[in-house]
């Protein structure tokens, strides 16, 4: 069956810009993960969806981070103000449930911040 | 807190020995641990994962891994190496929250 899948496959954007990053999740899945991979900082929790609940936004490195899901399915990361620093590859997953469940990734988005 | 070590940025095996991508982990509660495999420029590719039970976990292309909890690792092990095995070998554990946290990853290269 199909896997994760994301868009766009590669960003580039302008310092101050506002981009968006989506994410549809394995279908039937219920739990869906953002994580963030740079040089730096290796590979970082962002945000996590469980069904309907509030969302864990804990890993949010700054307010210009948001993410949101409609209709527990397909989610968007969006990053406002653009920094060069968030500059990595951003990754989605999605798992059955938010227990033991394997969390399975998408190919990711690389943005690159000019 | 929970964190992983991955004390090896670089393993170098020889194509058909054993290799050994060490990992060990801190957190509160019962493990869970993972690893995955990353391919250049692609996503995460799951390989196995340990819950429960048996402390040998058996995952994908002939790949194990072995729990010891008095040691806090979870060492990912292949008898016999081959070169499509070279990639970025990552291991992950979730303790009571929900999201993973990774090691720094470890560089595997299997040479001809």
């Amino acid at each position: 069956g199909a896997g994760v899948s994301q868009s766009p496959s590669n960003k580039v954007t302008e310092k101050g810009k506002d981009v968006e990053l989506r994410c549809d999740p394995i279908s039937g899945h219920t739990a869906l993960y953002w994580y963030r991979q740079s040089l730096g900082q290796g590979l970082e929790f962002l945000i996590y969806f469980q069904g309907n609940s509030a969302p864990d936004k804990s890993g949010l490195p700054s307010d210009r981070f948001s993410a949101e899901r409609t209709g527990g399915s397909v989610s968007t990361l969006t990053i406002q103000r653009t920094q060069q620093e968030d500059s990595a590859v951003y990754l989605c997953a999605s798992s059955l449930s938010s227990g033991t469940e394997t969390q399975y990734f998408g190919p990711g988005t690389r943005l690159l911040v000019l | 807190a929970q964190s992983v070590a991955q004390p090896e940025d670089q393993v170098n095996v020889a194509e058909g020995n054993p290799l050994t991508v060490k990992c060990t982990y801190s957190v509160s509660g019962n493990p869970y641990l993972f690893w995955y495999v990353q391919y250049p420029n692609r996503g995460l590719q799951f390989l196995l994962k340990y819950i429960t039970g048996d402390n040998l976990v058996k995952g994908s292309y002939g790949f194990e891994a072995e729990f010891n909890k008095s040691q806090t690792s979870f060492h990912l092990k292949k008898p016999s190496a081959l070169v499509s095995d070279s990639a970025l070998y990552f291991c992950a554990v979730r303790g009571s929250a929900r999201q993973l946290t990774f090691g720094s990853g470890t560089q595997l290269t299997v040479l001809p």
